[in-house]
């Protein structure tokens, strides 16, 4: 079974750019999440997606950031226009969002560098 | 409002010995659950292990143990045999209210392991 693809996994852009990230989840999973990880430091959760509606979206900065997952499968996160702290790791991860199967599963992320 | 909390310094630790990696939580929630993940260089976190608050026994999955102390509220995570492979971060993890959907995870700020061949 193919696990969360992310890409691309490397991307280094100038301050006031934008950039977008792409996550494909585990097929079947209907729960969909990004998490924004600084170095040295756990990730935060930025959006949580169930299907293609949001059920969290309290801690993304919404004057920059925006995502979707407008047929509930693949999911795009975007930021626009960059800062420079906005230098992280972006991980998306996915679990099934049935009761009891709460597991989350993430893929390789994506590193991305503000200049 | 939950919390991870884990406080060790950089661990390290010989190959083919066991380790313990600190993990102490906070939660007002009767109905939680705790993991285990590890993210090595490449990035990627990758789950290790799962307990439920209600379940009874330990949970094991090959090298991997968690040591769960309900009333200390700790979670520390046992990983025996250590292999040169082992040496990455560690996060501690729970998930903070809500089942299926809207279960959410709440991260510790992680530890370094390091295994000395």
């Amino acid at each position: 079974e193919a696990g969360v693809a992310q890409s691309p996994r490397y991307k280094i852009i100038e301050k006031r750019q934008s950039v977008a990230f792409w996550c494909n989840p585990i097929s079947g999973h209907a729960t969909l999440y990004w998490y924004q990880q600084i170095l040295g430091q756990g990730p935060k959760l930025l959006i949580q997606f169930q299907n293609n509606g949001v059920v969290d979206d309290s801690q993304l900065p919404k004057d920059r950031f925006s995502a979707e997952r407008l047929k509930g499968v693949d999911s795009t996160l975007k930021i626009q226009p960059a800062k420079l702290e906005d230098s992280a790791v972006y991980l998306c991860a996915s679990s099934s969002g049935r009761v009891g199967q709460e597991t989350q599963y993430f893929g390789p992320g994506t590193r991305l560098l503000v200049l | 409002a939950q919390k991870i909390t884990q406080t060790q310094p950089g661990m390290f630790v010989q190959e083919k010995e066991a380790v313990t990696l600190d993990c102490t939580y906070d939660t007002s929630d009767p109905s939680y659950g705790l993991f285990w993940y590890k993210q090595p260089s490449s990035g990627e976190m990758i789950f290790l292990i799962y307990q439920g608050s209600y379940d009874q026994q330990n949970a094991t999955e090959g090298r991997y143990s968690l040591n769960f102390q309900k009333a200390r509220k700790s979670a520390n995570l046992v990983i025996s045999a250590s292999q040169l492979g082992d040496s990455a971060m560690y996060f501690c993890a729970m998930t903070n209210g809500g089942a299926g959907a809207n279960s959410k995870l709440t991260f510790g700020k992680g530890i370094t392991l390091s295994v000395r061949p």
